[in-house]
């Protein structure tokens, strides 16, 4: 399994407040992504990035904002959570080269905004 | 951006059965990857199979296996001797000369001993 942790696993926050969650990986990868998964949409990609301070918007950005300043940590921050952000959000990365740029994924965290 | 489409949202099959899962992509470029993912229970998202758009030879990994039909746009996903460890939701994934991947809404897998 590809070393991909993500943290918290779970988390239950309140209707503005702001909340980070952490993707640490130990494989060097260069790329990084953010994803949400909710009931009938799939994953659907929030930011992701091609490098270490290079960052692009996905396409369900609006609320959400990441930082990358070491290649193997990529943080999604929520600035002031609401209740259309509670979902299941998952890290994953790929190598950009070889074997497709396969994605490789984190446990998943399930974040509650009451 | 590409578009991926998985119109069977739930899917059962009997135990040692083959079941077929569809998927179809809509894209203007030549070269590309097709893949499939696995998510059961706990949600860990797992990788099935792999298919490079250049290569006309469909993948095969053990008992999972792909029918690539490049010019229908076609990927779909035959899972033969179905076990209850099949059991999952299944993703289908795209990956253009970009740098995002695109994923379907997914097919709920049910396996009926």
């Amino acid at each position: 399994d590809a070393g991909i942790t993500q943290s918290p696993r779970h988390k239950v926050t309140e209707t503005g407040t702001p909340v980070t969650l952490r993707c640490h990986q130990t494989e060097n990868h260069r790329y990084m992504y953010w994803y949400r998964q909710d009931p009938g949409h799939g994953l659907r990609l929030i930011h992701y990035s091609y490098g270490v301070k290079d960052t692009d918007k996905g396409e369900v950005s609006d609320g959400y904002s990441v930082s990358r300043s070491k290649t193997e940590d990529f943080l999604l921050t929520l600035e002031s959570a609401t209740s259309s952000q509670t979902s299941v959000y998952f890290c994953a990365i790929s190598d950009g080269q070889g074997e497709g740029d396969t994605q490789y994924f984190g446990p998943g965290t399930r974040l509650t905004v009451l | 951006a590409q578009t991926v489409t998985q119109s069977q949202p739930e899917m059962s099959v009997q135990e040692a059965e083959t079941v077929t899962l569809s998927c179809t992509y809509d894209t203007s470029e030549s070269d590309y990857y097709l893949f499939w993912y696995k998510q059961p229970p706990s949600r860990q998202m797992i990788l099935v199979i792999r298919q490079e758009a250049y290569k006309q030879q469909n993948a095969t990994e053990n008992r999972f296996s792909v029918n690539f039909q490049k010019a229908a746009k076609s990927f779909s996903l035959k899972i033969s001797d179905s076990q209850l460890g099949d059991a999952a939701m299944y993703f289908c994934a795209y990956k253009g000369t970009g740098n995002q991947f695109y994923f379907g809404t997914g097919t709920s897998l049910t396996v009926i001993p």
